[in-house]
């Protein structure tokens, strides 16, 4: 079954103390693999698409890599305003234009 | 409009009504998304509209849930005998075409079945 695993559930970092969530996926055929933003009673906001091993996008103070197994989403020096749940998605092969989204990871930074 | 623009923001039901929850999607986006939201579990999957062509409805959990969307814009999604499970927060989304992923995601609607 295809999946995407995020970890960990749940961060708390100071601000400014640099940190990575992970997100591990078994898809067979990965087309894509992406990450959203999503803030308290809002729906998910796009941030990346990355589509092939060794690819690497940048926002701001985040930035997302992948392997062939697993993506990161990196964040240097966050700032309060980073605090979201952080979800990940995959698109697979034969899978019709649906993302398998994992639970995703609360970023919680304090000021 | 700037956005996706979901209605109602939030629903409370009796268990056995049926709701309708709409979605206007962003002008000139082709492709459309249900996606449920449940606490503690991630998006699911729920319908998918593109252009004319015929919707993948694998996501749907039951026949008791359908989707429409009239005139390649507007799309309603509604739920007969609303059961207590059904409670969550659907999202819908658009995209200008179908491969694009940076898809905007509306605010949702929270669905309560009590």
């Amino acid at each position: 079954e295809d999946q995407v695993t995020q970890s960990p559930e749940a961060l708390r970092l100071q601000e400014g103390e640099s940190s990575s969530l992970n997100c591990s996926y078994t898809v067979s055929g990965l087309r894509g693999l992406f990450w959203y933003r999503q803030d308290p009673g809002k729906g998910p906001e796009f941030l990346f698409t990355l589509y092939s091993a060794g690819e690497e996008k940048e926002k701001e103070r985040l930035k997302a890599t992948l392997t062939k197994k697993e993506s990161f989403l990196h964040i240097t020096a966050p700032k309060p305003e980073d605090s979201a749940t952080y979800l990940c998605a995959s698109t697979f092969r034969g899978g019709s234009e649906k993302l398998v989204f994992g639970k995703g990871t609360k970023l919680t930074v304090n000021p | 409009g700037a956005g996706v623009s979901q209605s109602p923001s939030n629903k409370v039901t009796e268990k056995g009504k049926d709701v309708e929850l709409r979605c206007d999607p962003i002008s000139g986006h082709t492709a459309l998304y249900w996606y449920r939201q449940s606490l503690g579990q991630g998006l699911e999957f729920l319908i998918y509209f593109q252009g004319n062509s015929a919707p993948d409805k694998s996501g749907l959990p039951s026949d008791r849930f359908s989707a429409e969307r009239t005139g390649g814009s507007v799309s309603t999604l509604t739920i007969q005998r609303t059961q207590q499970e059904d409670s969550a927060v659907y999202l819908c989304a658009s995209s200008p075409q179908t491969g694009n992923y940076g898809y905007t995601f509306g605010s949702g609607t929270r669905l309560t079945v009590v």
